[in-house]
């Protein structure tokens, strides 16, 4: 089994929705983050949290938000889909500052 | 806001030859910097880390450090052509930022 494991892989909505990606790791780290990908543009960080009740913003935090809930689990929210949310996320994972990221396999969203 | 630039590429490297891609960055406070490969379809992966001036080696790797320039660069010896793929440049401690990345083709 994936140590960080995003569900869903893949998943197609309608505008005006709203949508939670979710993130779950037995990696043991205290550090998530919500990155997005689009083509030609690398990652962009979305939030990043070091404990549950540490959660910072990232780059392009508008329009999304995310929540906590556990050392291990760090889910991503767009309470109203757009289509320039269509994009490619990635949630990662570390274990100390300055440290390596170990990413999950990715959530394809489709906003239609 | 901070700001890591890199040449979006593509570069094309004959197989053998030296890879040198290119990262410049605008946060004089981080301390770490990072090189992260991506192959199409896939999830990054870290190649290298620096956190000081100079050169770092990892067998064909190697990581070159300026904080003087905010310049960050990563060789890659004796190119094969399993190293194509884009290579992404991130810098920061704990906001971790990444550049748009360089797409490398190592032509056979």
């Amino acid at each position: 089994d994936a140590d960080v494991t995003q569900t869903p892989r893949n998943r197609i909505t309608k505008t005006g929705k709203r949508i939670m990606l979710e993130c779950s790791q037995t990696k043991g780290h205290d550090r998530m983050y919500w990155y997005r990908q689009d083509p030609g543009l690398g990652l962009r960080l979305i939030y990043y949290s070091f404990d549950v009740k540490d959660i910072n913003k990232g780059e392009i935090s508008d329009g999304y938000s995310v929540s906590r809930q556990a050392q291990a689990k760090f889910s991503l929210s767009l309470e109203s889909a757009i289509p320039n949310q269509t994009a490619l996320y990635f949630c990662a994972t570390s274990d100390l500052s300055a440290g390596e990221l170990f990413f999950g396999e990715g959530s394809r969203l489709t906003v239609l | 806001q901070k700001e890591v630039e890199q040449n979006s590429g593509p570069l094309s490297v004959p197989e053998g030859a030296i890879a040198s891609l290119n990262c410049t960055y605008s946060d004089r406070v981080s301390q770490s910097f990072f090189w992260y490969r991506q192959y199409s379809g896939k999830s990054p992966e870290l190649i290298m880390s620096i956190y000081s001036n100079g050169d770092k080696e990892d067998g064909r790797f190697t990581a070159q450090l300026n904080k003087a320039s905010q310049y960050v660069s990563l060789l890659i010896r004796d190119s094969q052509p399993s190293d194509s793929a884009t290579y992404l440049c991130a810098v920061g401690d704990d906001k971790i930022i990444f550049g748009k990345g360089t797409r490398l083709h190592i032509l056979p």
